[in-house]
């Protein structure tokens, strides 16, 4: 009974490429989440989805674009990737309706860019 | 802007107490969170507190949090080799969309 899932669990690709993280929860929740944890493993937030609109977009490069087609699903698609992308991209969701809005992660996507 | 500090390491024998300590700066804290990350894995979410509480006891695990110091600390009771890993606090602060902000995670080390 998986809560929040990604694929692929690792990713290995070389600069330039594009390439998608696919994300998915089955708790109900409302609001999605990216995260990325750099090889210090400081994690920071790059996105937040609440039912399929964009909430928070930090300072992420446009090659990053998230979309959200239902509640269930938040992917992450990445343009022309760099070497600097290379990290740990977490995935998670939440119920913002009341509560204490626990954040529930996946097991992460190992991205290297060579 | 924002800020979570954590102390990197500690190291503790089987079956003593660990304490981890947090200190932030958002004074609009609103509900503050510990994760547990396991070499290779995702991150667990083990405890929060809400910011008008002072204490939260969880089977092993106790928080602290001081609020007028903002400090919050996690211990963690009879500390198994299990528990080896790195523990993250964080906080959500109000009317922020739901965005957490980590400290740095500290690597706790149990030896036996």
């Amino acid at each position: 009974d998986t809560a929040v899932s990604q694929t692929p669990k690792y990713l290995v690709t070389q600069m330039g490429n594009d390439k998608s993280i696919k994300c998915e929860q089955n708790l109900g929740h409302d609001t999605m989440y990216w995260y990325k944890q750099d090889s210090k493993k400081f994690l920071k937030i790059m996105f937040s989805y609440n039912n399929k609109e964009l909430i928070i977009n930090e300072t992420v490069p446009n090659r990053f674009s998230p979309k959200s087609p239902d509640k269930a699903h938040l992917n992450l698609h990445i343009n022309s990737l760099e070497l600097g992308d290379s990290a740990v991209y977490f995935c998670a969701s939440s119920h913002e309706r009341g509560g204490s809005y626990e954040q529930y992660f996946g097991p992460g996507t190992r991205l290297t860019v060579t | 802007g924002e800020d979570v500090e954590q102390s990197l390491f500690l190291s503790v024998r089987e079956g003593d107490s660990s304490v981890i300590n947090c200190t932030y700066t958002d004074s609009s804290s609103t509900y503050l969170y510990w994760y547990k990350q396991e070499p290779g894995a995702g991150l667990q979410l083990l405890t929060y507190i809400f910011s008008n509480m002072d204490m939260k006891q969880d089977q092993r695990l106790t928080v602290l949090l001081n609020k007028k110091d903002k400090h919050l600390s996690l211990r963690i009771a009879d500390t198994q080799t299990g528990d080896s890993a790195i523990y993250f606090c964080a906080e959500r602060g109000y009317n922020q969309g739901g965005k957490l902000i980590f400290g740095q995670g500290t690597e706790l080390s149990v030896k036996p």
